[in-house]
């Protein structure tokens, strides 16, 4: 059963330090998503791409974050400065329909920690 | 703002107990409401959405718009249910974004 990927599985980073984290979304999808989740706390929006371009961003996601689909298959979420209320569990997603009317498929997640 | 509640952090019942898991949610439109599952050391999933109507493992949840509420239900719990509950809404309009409840974590002990 094809799954979304994600790497790292866990990084460790210094405050200020840029981070990158990659996806994989399942291949046939359309919408691909980040979310959070810092500990103890909900799971939070980010971000949605759909057709090459950002279709809805949360108030978290400032201008020290930035997505990207280099290619056909990664989605890249990169945060320019880490600071120490970054870490939390980053979650990729992607959807064939959307999630609205469709599933949501997510990654294992990525576990920041920053320093 | 739309938002979602899951009053209960932790719940516990023995195996063969019903079980509900209470999510509230606040929002004045029409709403699409899912239940989301993590089981441990595996990633989260979909359980159910209300628009299928459907039963997952044993789980239904109905829609409740006068209470604004939508609930899990399982008439026999069984100790593989024992994860971490997510509700959480979407709405039609263009947003694309889910909500998520804080998660309720289901313990079913033998």
């Amino acid at each position: 059963e094809p799954e979304v990927t994600q790497t790292p599985s866990h990084q460790v980073t210094q405050m200020g330090q840029e981070v990158i984290l990659r996806c994989v979304p399942i291949s046939n999808h359309l919408y691909f998503y980040w979310y959070r989740q810092i500990l103890g706390q909900k799971v939070e929006f980010l971000v949605s791409f759909y057709n090459n371009e950002i279709s809805e961003k949360s108030e978290i996601f400032d201008d020290q974050f930035s997505v990207e689909r280099p290619d056909g298959s990664n989605f890249t979420l990169k945060i320019r400065s880490t600071k120490l209320e970054d870490s939390a569990m980053y979650f990729c997603a992607s959807s064939d329909l959307g999630q609205n009317t469709g599933e949501l498929f997510f990654g294992e997640g990525s576990r920041l920690t920053v320093l | 703002a739309q938002r979602v509640t899951q009053p209960e952090k932790l719940l516990s019942v023995f195996k063969g107990a019903p079980v509900e898991l209470k999510c509230n949610y606040s929002y004045s439109g029409s709403p699409e409401l899912f239940w989301y599952v993590q089981y441990s050391r595996q990633r989260l999933q979909l359980l159910l959405r209300h628009i299928s109507r459907e039963s997952i493992k044993g789980f239904t949840a109905d829609l409740n718009k006068g209470e604004t509420s939508f609930h899990l239900k399982k008439p026999f719990a069984q100790e593989e249910d024992s994860a971490m509950y997510y509700c959480a809404l979407s709405w039609q309009g263009g947003s694309e974004k889910l909500v998520f409840g804080k998660g309720t974590k289901l313990t079913v002990n033998p």
